[in-house]
């Protein structure tokens, strides 16, 4: 069973919409949740990582994380078609080091 | 749904020694990666091949590194000789242009 599970699988919003994306791990050990972006064709790069129960905001970009659920969102507002590209979480056990992601959200910002 | 397996899931080795680590892609993806992570630290990218091409590497990817997919076997990844610092995680991931990656589950390698 997938242990990071993302939602949607794919997502369309429309030039200067909100885009939210969700996360949740089924594995009461981890503890750090990551974000990465991946353009089609090029290497995955982190977006925003988060630990502490609350938000987290930097930019157009939103992390939330509820530790209890152990369920991350990212929301991007005001999306560009730049943004278009796949959303990959990831989900740490700081103890053990094991990073364990999700399979994506491909975002689609229609101009 | 589809799988990307690696092979072995865990390889200790003495500093010096070669290592290979497999990956199994799915069968219809052209685009393959490999990512290092590093103990309780973020994945970092270290290459991408397509079409029996290095299409980008990053500065982690040392001239001891070398990829190749050869008669559309396993995707590896050879190292050598290694070195201390090699000690990682190992991720493949493998797709098609435009799509999702699929990850594989890791190789866990410690090199002593």
């Amino acid at each position: 069973q997938q242990k990071v599970q993302q939602s949607p699988e794919s997502l369309i919003v429309p030039e200067g919409g909100m885009a939210s994306l969700n996360c949740t791990s089924s594995d009461r050990n981890v503890d750090y949740f990551w974000w990465y972006r991946q353009h089609s064709g090029k290497s995955p790069k982190m977006l925003m990582s988060i630990f502490s129960n609350g938000e987290k905001e930097e930019g157009r970009f939103t992390v939330h994380l509820n530790k209890a659920s152990l369920h991350t969102s990212l929301h991007i507002r005001d999306s560009q078609p730049s943004d278009s590209a796949l959303y990959l979480c990831a989900a740490s056990d700081t103890n053990t080091g094991k990073l364990t992601f999700g399979d994506g959200t491909v975002l689609t910002v229609k101009p | 749904g589809p799988k990307v397996l690696q092979i072995p899931s865990h390889q200790i080795i003495d500093m010096g020694q070669m290592v290979t680590l497999n990956c199994d892609p799915v069968s219809n993806h052209l685009y393959f990666y490999w990512y290092k992570q590093i103990l309780g630290q973020q994945m970092e990218f270290l290459v991408n091949f397509y079409n029996g091409k290095v299409m980008e590497k990053s500065k982690l990817f040392k001239d001891q590194f070398s990829v190749e997919r050869p008669d559309g076997s396993y995707f590896t990844l050879k190292i050598q000789p290694t070195a201390l610092e090699d000690s990682a995680v190992y991720f493949c991931a493998t797709g098609t242009i435009n799509e999702r990656l699929f990850f594989g589950h890791g190789t866990k390698l410690s090199v002593l």
